[in-house]
């Protein structure tokens, strides 16, 4: 199995430019999360998924839209990029546990290798 | 608004000491407590994870603690080697609302 992978591992955007980050997880978790890692800040959870076509929104989600089109894809998207987003993105997939308390039960985590974005 | 710290942010000992790593947070109303580690310019790689009913988790040379009364948990590991060199950090849940602490960067000397 390869995991959960990223792609692409590099990119160099300028300010206003749009692109999409693309996760693939292959281990039929339901659930995928992106998130972001900023020195000084720490990892902060951007947008989750709890499975096929359904998304929400996270910490930190303005300026980001997502997909979940198909089970094991996740789609991070920046329509016009800005300095600020400047970041390393985590993808991470974790099975589906129920927590019986109408919370998402916190489950073993799985994460990519990370893409490191600089916007220009 | 839940805050996860880790102290210290870095940490430097011998080879082959046992050593505690310490995660404190202010809301003891968590699902769960993760242990994750880091290596540089890698992902994160999951090392323990305490559901909220218990108290501790353990792994090989790795014993996590839970104290969610106080707010603290604690990440020990036993007989320190070289390849232990990385950042750990740990992450208080549920899922939507994870927080991650910034983590301590762990160095053992050869």
């Amino acid at each position: 199995n390869a995991g959960v992978t990223q792609t692409p591992k590099f990119r160099v955007l300028k300010t206003g430019q749009s692109m999409t980050l693309l996760c693939a997880q292959d281990m039929n978790h339901e659930y995928m999360y992106w998130y972001r890692q900023d020195p000084g800040m720490g990892l902060r959870l951007i947008h989750y998924s709890v499975g096929e076509g359904t998304t929400a929104k996270g910490e930190v989600p303005d300026g980001y839209n997502v997909s979940r089109l198909k089970k094991q894809n996740f789609l991070l998207g920046l329509e016009s990029a800005a300095p600020s987003q400047t970041s390393v993105y985590f993808c991470a997939s974790s099975y589906l546990v129920g927590s019986g308390l109408g919370r998402l039960s916190y489950n073993e985590q799985f994460f990519g290798p990370g893409t490191r974005l600089t916007v220009l | 608004k839940q805050e996860v710290t880790q102290i210290p942010a870095a940490l430097s000992v011998p080879e082959g000491e046992n050593l505690v790593l310490n995660c404190s947070f202010t809301d003891s109303a968590i699902y769960n407590l993760q242990w994750f580690r880091q290596d540089p310019g890698k992902g994160l790689t999951s090392l323990l994870l305490i559901q909220s009913s218990q108290r501790e988790q353990t792994s090989g040379r790795l014993n996590a603690s839970l104290d969610k009364s106080s707010g603290r948990s604690t990440l020990y590991i036993a007989a320190s080697q070289p390849g232990d060199s990385a950042t750990y950090l740990c992450a208080v849940g549920p899922d939507d609302k994870i927080i991650f602490g910034k983590g301590t960067r762990l160095h053992i000397l050869p």
